[in-house]
Order: C-alpha cells, then structure tokens, then sequence
C-alpha cells in the first residue's frame, strides 16, 4: 500500500497570500496524483489530477506540481472560500490512498 | 447535471448488516466506474471499495471480506452490501464517479460526488 504524507497538518494564512500544500508518497507513483479539497457537510471537489493538470472549472488559482514521490498544491492569492481541508489522492496502484489532510485556516 | 445521491445509512449494532445504494443521474453510468470512499468523524478521506463498468472490483484491505461493491446499470445505482460491522466503519460514505485523469492504466480519482451518508455502528 502507497503512503501518502501531507504537510503541514494546519497553514494558517490571510486571504491574498500564498499557500504552498506538500504531499510525499512512499514509493514512485509517476504523477498519478490527485488533489480535492473538502468543507465540512459538503463533497469533496476534485481540484488537479495527474500532478498538474486542473480538474474542469478548477479556477487557475490552483495549481500543482511534481512527479514520483514527491508533489506540491499551490493556491495563489487566497480567496476566503478557499480556506478548507485539503487532501491529495495516488492512483498509480491499487489499494487507492489518500493523504491524511492539511487544513488551511484563516490568519 | 451529474447526480449522486446516496441512502441507507442507519444506526446498527456491532456485527450487523446494512445496504447502501446511491442513485446515479444526468450521465451514462454504465460506461463509468464507480467508487465508494469513507470519512470518519474528525478523521480524512478513506477509499473503500470500487467497480469498474466491466464489474472489476477492489477493496481497501479494512473491508475486504466484510463489505460487497456491486451496481445495477439497468437501475443506474451503485450499491455497498456492508456485513460484519464494526465501531471503526462508522463514517459518512460518499458514491463518487470514477476518472482516469490522463489515461485509465493504473487506478482512479473521483471526479463527482455524492454529499454522504452517514453509518453509525454503535451499541
């Protein structure tokens, strides 16, 4: 089974700054990786899959990035709805993982 | 508009049965894969079970054994006959759409979702 390790667990930030989410997986997965963000009582939102590439209606504000092991979420210039969890997803084998989570905060 | 809307979820006892289902409307549910993926109160995401549109399925090692993933095209629902229950299957279950994102040679992400529905198992 494919670990996937998220970090930070919290990033507390204002809206219009830069968050910069960190997802490390235990073995190679190419870029079979998957980014969602979750608030509470809702679905979750597929953001970026396959590493960098925005789900459809994801606005450019997201972004993501790496390839192996190790893969980052970018969100330039907080909006206030986006201040939610955040988790990553591997598909590169089955059992499917996901991360265990980092929550943005608002500051 | 893609719909997944999930019923079932119950209060059970420890060692007891539940069937979950999830009505899938506004696209071609049959040449889709389907999933169901779990989130335990404070706890994160947790994959559970998936069926591909040929009746593949996969399950996370946690229910392997105790839970039976299977779909009714005809119907355009989803199911998850779940046995055996335990304390720690107690979670909010979502049905989602399965997406192969570049190309479907390895797993899946999950592009639609249900909002959940919630299983409490609980003496």
């Amino acid at each position: 089974e494919i670990l996937l390790t998220q970090s930070p667990a919290t990033l507390s930030l204002s809206p219009g700054e830069r968050a910069t989410l960190s997802c490390r997986a235990s073995q190679s997965i190419s870029s079979y990786l998957g980014w969602y963000q979750k608030k509470p009582g809702q679905a979750p939102r597929l953001l970026i899959y396959d590493a960098s590439n925005r789900a459809t209606g994801i606005p450019a504000r997201f972004s993501g990035s790496g390839s192996g092991t190790d893969f980052i979420l970018t969100i330039s210039n907080l909006e206030p709805e986006d201040f939610a969890v955040y988790f990553c997803q591997q598909r590169g084998s089955w059992p499917l993982t996901f991360g265990g989570g980092t929550k943005v905060e608002i500051k | 508009e893609v719909q997944l809307v999930e019923s079932g979820g119950d209060l059970v006892q420890p060692g007891g049965s539940l069937r979950l289902s999830c009505a899938a409307s506004g696209f071609g549910f049959s040449i889709y894969g389907m999933g169901w993926v779990r989130q335990a109160p404070g706890k994160g995401l947790e994959w559970v079970s998936y069926i591909t549109n040929q009746m593949t399925t996969f399950y996370a090692d946690s229910v392997k054994g105790r839970f039976t993933i299977s779909r009714d095209n005809a119907k355009n629902s989803l199911y998850l006959q779940m046995n055996s229950l335990r304390a720690e299957d107690t979670a909010v279950y979502h049905c989602a759409r399965g997406y192969c994102g570049g190309g479907c040679e390895a797993g899946r992400y999950f592009d639609y979702w249900g909002h959940g529905i919630l299983v409490t198992v609980s003496s």
